[in-house]
């Protein structure tokens, strides 16, 4: 089983920062079929980036995710608002699959 | 337009079978590279894979509990069944069924809303 570790745990910047999420693989990520979720509170996750680097439809182009075999990276250039929220990335090339434990990006 | 959602009792006791349902549209789960999985939340922490199902009927489970999980389709229904056996308070979460397409993206496109399952006697 492949173990995704997030960091950091809390993130705390303020509206217009750049957030750098990182995702790292105990293995290598098959195909890189690694993925981003945002989670706000009550809601259910909402998928934002798709073979590590390709954005979902409808998601704004300051999210962006890179990276390749164990280290994974979400980047938010300009933080707006409605970005605040807890973020998991998931593996899908191999089962079972499995997600990260979450980086809570908070308003400072 | 893609919709899923889950229902299934409120509240189980200890030692009772959970049974899921997954009631979808928009898509169906006989086209080639279709899946629906289910995944679990506790409160206050993460995501959890527990099982995937595809159009031809491959099933996949989370090897920590795939002696008490059974999952289904019904095609003609549209739904996907998740059932969980012997059910234990720390299996209180909330429960997602999702959608993929192998061919699209690959991973969960399309949530539902998740239902809250509690396990108390």
């Amino acid at each position: 089983e492949i173990v995704l570790t997030q960091s950091p745990g809390t993130l705390s910047l303020s509206p217009g920062e750049r957030a750098t999420l990182s995702c790292r693989a105990s293995q290598s990520v098959s195909s890189s079929y690694l993925a981003w979720y945002q989670q706000k509170p009550g809601q259910a996750p909402r998928l934002l980036i798709y073979g590590a680097s390709s954005r979902a439809t409808g998601i704004p182009d300051r999210f962006s995710g890179s990276g390749s075999g164990t280290d994974f990276t979400l980047t938010i250039s300009r933080l707006e608002p409605e970005d605040f929220a807890v973020y998991y990335c998931q593996q899908y090339g191999s089962s079972p699959e499995t997600f990260g434990q979450g980086t809570k990006v908070e308003i400072k | 337009q893609i919709t899923l959602k889950e229902s299934g009792p409120t509240l189980v006791k200890p030692t009772q079978t959970l049974t899921l349902t997954c009631t979808f549209s928009g898509f169906s789960l006989s086209t080639s590279g279709v899946g629906v999985g289910w995944i679990r939340q506790p409160p206050g922490k993460a995501l959890e894979w527990l099982a995937l199902i595809y159009w031809d009927d491959d099933k996949r489970y989370s090897p920590s509990l795939k002696s008490r999980l059974t999952i289904t389709k019904d095609t003609s229904k549209n739904q996907v069944v998740l059932t969980m056996t012997n059910m234990d308070p720390v299996d209180t979460a909330t429960y997602y069924c999702a959608q993929r397409d192998y061919y699209g993206s690959g991973s969960f496109d399309y949530w539902g809303q998740g239902t809250l399952v509690t396990v108390s006697s």
